[in-house]
């Protein structure tokens, strides 16, 4: 299975504060992959799709980049309701594999 | 708008079967991929299976062949069985829909998700 291993697995940021988030798989994945957002107690929420396409509905501050082996989801100025745990998705082979999350808090 | 609702019971005994329904409301299940996935108590997730709308299914390996998935495209619903269950077994189990954007796949559409424990 392709492992997925994202970076930094916590964060501290402020509110208006530029974050960026990384996802490295263990072999090329072309750019099949998604992010998704977890709050407390809820499911996930797509995101990202297809490493750079923003889901319908999300807010255009989140975008995310890369190919291959290497992608980024970046918040180019985080708000409250961002403060959230974000996974990536490998969706270029079966298993998928997720990233093990990054835990996105407040400074 | 389509919604999904998890549901079966939160508690099962080691070693018996842990059996979950996801109902899919408010639009058709045919035409679409389903999937469950489980989130272990304060750990990160794990993708367990897909089936679709037709039957075929993937599983994932690491179940060692302990689960089983079924649809039932009258009632709206697809379901999950996982044998001889344990106590790692114990999470939040997911039931999502797999959608085709502009010909990438995605989860676009889950449900609440609901907590199994594992205990006797």
């Amino acid at each position: 299975a392709i492992q997925m291993t994202q970076s930094p697995s916590s964060l501290s940021a402020s509110v208006g504060d530029r974050v960026t988030i990384t996802c490295r798989a263990s072999q090329g994945i072309r750019n099949d992959l998604g992010w998704y957002q977890q709050k407390p107690g809820k499911a996930p929420k797509l995101l990202i799709y297809g490493a750079s396409r923003l889901e319908s509905g999300v807010p255009s501050r989140f975008s995310g980049s890369g190919s291959g082996t290497d992608f980024t989801l970046t918040i180019s100025s985080l708000q409250p309701e961002d403060f959230a745990t974000y996974y990536c998705l490998q969706e270029y082979n079966y298993p998928r594999t997720f990233g093990q999350g990054t835990k996105v808090e407040i400074k | 708008q389509v919604q999904l609702q998890e549901s079966g019971p939160g508690l099962v005994k080691p070693s018996e079967t842990l059996s979950l329904t996801c109902t899919v409301s408010g639009g058709s299940i045919s035409t679409y991929y389903w999937s469950w996935i489980r989130q272990l108590p304060g750990k990160g997730l794990e993708w367990i299976a897909y089936i679709y709308s037709s039957g075929s299914t993937n599983y994932n390996p690491s179940l060692n062949s302990r689960v089983t998935l079924s649809v039932d495209s009258s009632k709206n619903q697809f379901y999950l069985k996982l044998r001889s269950v344990t106590a790692a077994d114990t999470a939040v189990y997911y039931c999502a829909r797999t959608t085709n954007i502009r010909g990438y796949t995605a989860y676009d559409l889950w449900g609440q998700g609901t907590l199994v424990t594992v205990s006797s």
